[in-house]
């Protein structure tokens, strides 16, 4: 079974439009990350965000972690045909040192122009 | 810098054949690690390292192995290679471990086995 749940699994969007992807966990995260990957291409790294209610942002794109730390969202305000491509949330699940650090399966993102 | 750079991009072996991965990095990061990215599963932990001379294993071990004798390389060995070894690998660096710490992703290699 997945550690960290995505939705949604993909996403078609005309341009302009805002939308927004979840990343959720059932065990406290201590640290989430986001990473955007071009399809063929490895990882870029987006955000990372630590504490509970945090809020983060770059560019169009604003992160935020929930006060339980256990869910996070990803909102692209007025998407471009250069936000496209799958978006990955990681997170460290704290147990064992060096080992576990997880991904959810991601979210694959179209935008239309 | 180079960052994290994977050789070859691509690969194709037969079942039972053996290679190795390559994987460095120029940012004298201690910790790197070995992931593999199959559809819908999202990225996997295979194996990794926290410094030179230290590897563990992670999720989904079984049929490769790794060394570090050096800070800047940590080659993956896959022993006798696996129809289900078909995926695409990823190597990662990161200054160390820990929730602060984010990992640079090399570009990959894809790794078909017929």
């Amino acid at each position: 079974s997945q550690e960290l749940e995505q939705s949604p699994q993909s996403l078609i969007v005309q341009e302009g439009k805002n939308l927004t992807i979840n990343c959720t966990s059932s065990k406290t995260l201590y640290g989430l990350y986001w990473y955007k990957q071009k399809y063929g291409e490895g990882l870029i790294f987006l955000m990372m965000l630590q504490k509970g209610g945090e809020e983060k942002s770059h560019e169009k794109i604003t992160a935020k972690l929930d006060e339980k730390k256990q869910q996070s969202s990803l909102h692209i305000t007025a998407s471009q045909p250069s936000h496209a491509g799958i978006y990955l949330c990681g997170a460290d699940m704290g147990d064992n040192y060096g080992q576990n650090f997880v991904f959810g399966p991601g979210t694959r993102l179209s935008v239309l122009p | 810098n180079a960052g994290v750079t994977q050789t070859p991009k691509f690969q194709v072996l037969k079942t039972g054949q053996s290679m190795t991965l390559q994987c460095a990095q120029d940012m004298n990061h201690e910790y790197m690690s070995w992931y593999r990215q199959d559809p819908g599963m999202g990225l996997r932990l295979i194996h990794y390292s926290v410094g030179a001379g230290i590897t563990d294993q992670g999720e989904v071990p079984n049929g490769y192995n790794v060394s570090r004798s050096t800070t800047e390389d940590f080659p993956l060995r896959l022993l006798s290679a696996a129809p289900s070894q078909t995926s695409v690998y990823f190597c990662a660096s990161s200054y160390s471990y820990g929730s602060s710490y984010e990992q640079y992703f090399g570009p990959g290699t894809r790794l078909t086995v017929t």
